[in-house]
């Protein structure tokens, strides 16, 4: 069964540092997602992606992050200068379609730890 | 912001019986509703879903009922097995929006 898959699995880094989380969504799959889940909280919407260009965003998606499809299979989410409020579990989702069934497709996470 | 509410943060049932979570919402807009599954240092894992024109949908042993009027939905999982116990996700969306609304979860456990 396909799944979306993400890496690193764990990712330690230094306060002030940038950070890249990557995402290979579900190959048909057209929409693409980055939550987050700070530990003990819920899960939070972070940005949608669509024919190559943000949807939409939340807050917290603030300049610091910015995400790309480089190459058409790769999705990533890029952090530039990390702070210690961005350590949580990150996870990648995709979905078929926007509305209707929206059903979305977790990754099993990166947790960021950020010292 | 809280557009979604899980108020039960942990739910202790018998295997056998049945485990019902409840889940209620703000958003009138809302009119797409999910169930998700997560484990410890696993991605959610979707279970069931329900759009807002249907009152029930039935997966097996897992059924969403969903009430408008109240703006509630539950959960019902009969029979209760012990691998069902996990982390339960309710979350929502708008048919024109794509992004989910998540509750903050209910831990079931299911004991042998």
């Amino acid at each position: 069964e396909p799944e979306v898959t993400q890496t690193p699995s764990h990712q330690v880094t230094q306060m002030g540092q940038e950070v890249i989380l990557r995402c290979v969504p579900i190959s048909n799959h057209l929409y693409f997602y980055w939550y987050r889940q700070i530990l003990g909280q819920k899960v939070e919407f972070l940005v949608s992606f669509y024919n190559n260009e943000i949807s939409e965003k939340s807050e917290i998606f603030d300049d610091q992050f910015s995400v790309e499809r480089p190459d058409g299979s790769n999705f990533t989410l890029k952090i530039r200068s990390t702070k210690l409020e961005d350590s949580a579990m990150y996870f990648c989702a995709s979905s078929v379609e926007r509305g209707g069934r929206n059903e979305q497709f977790f990754g099993p996470g990166t947790r960021l730890t950020v010292l | 912001d809280q557009q979604v509410k899980q108020n039960s943060p942990s739910l202790s049932v018998q295997e056998g019986r049945i485990s019902i979570l409840n889940c209620d919402y703000t958003n009138s807009m809302f009119d797409y509703f999910l169930w998700y599954k997560k484990y410890p240092a696993e991605g959610p894992t979707f279970l069931i879903s329900i759009s807002s024109i249907k009152d029930k949908n039935e997966d097996g042993r897992f059924t969403v009922f969903l009430n408008k009027s109240a703006k509630h939905l539950s959960l019902h999982i009969v029979p209760s097995q012990p691998g069902d116990s996990a982390v339960y996700f309710c979350a929502a969306t708008t048919t024109q929006g794509g992004k989910l609304i998540f509750g903050q979860g209910t831990e079931l456990s299911v004991k042998p």
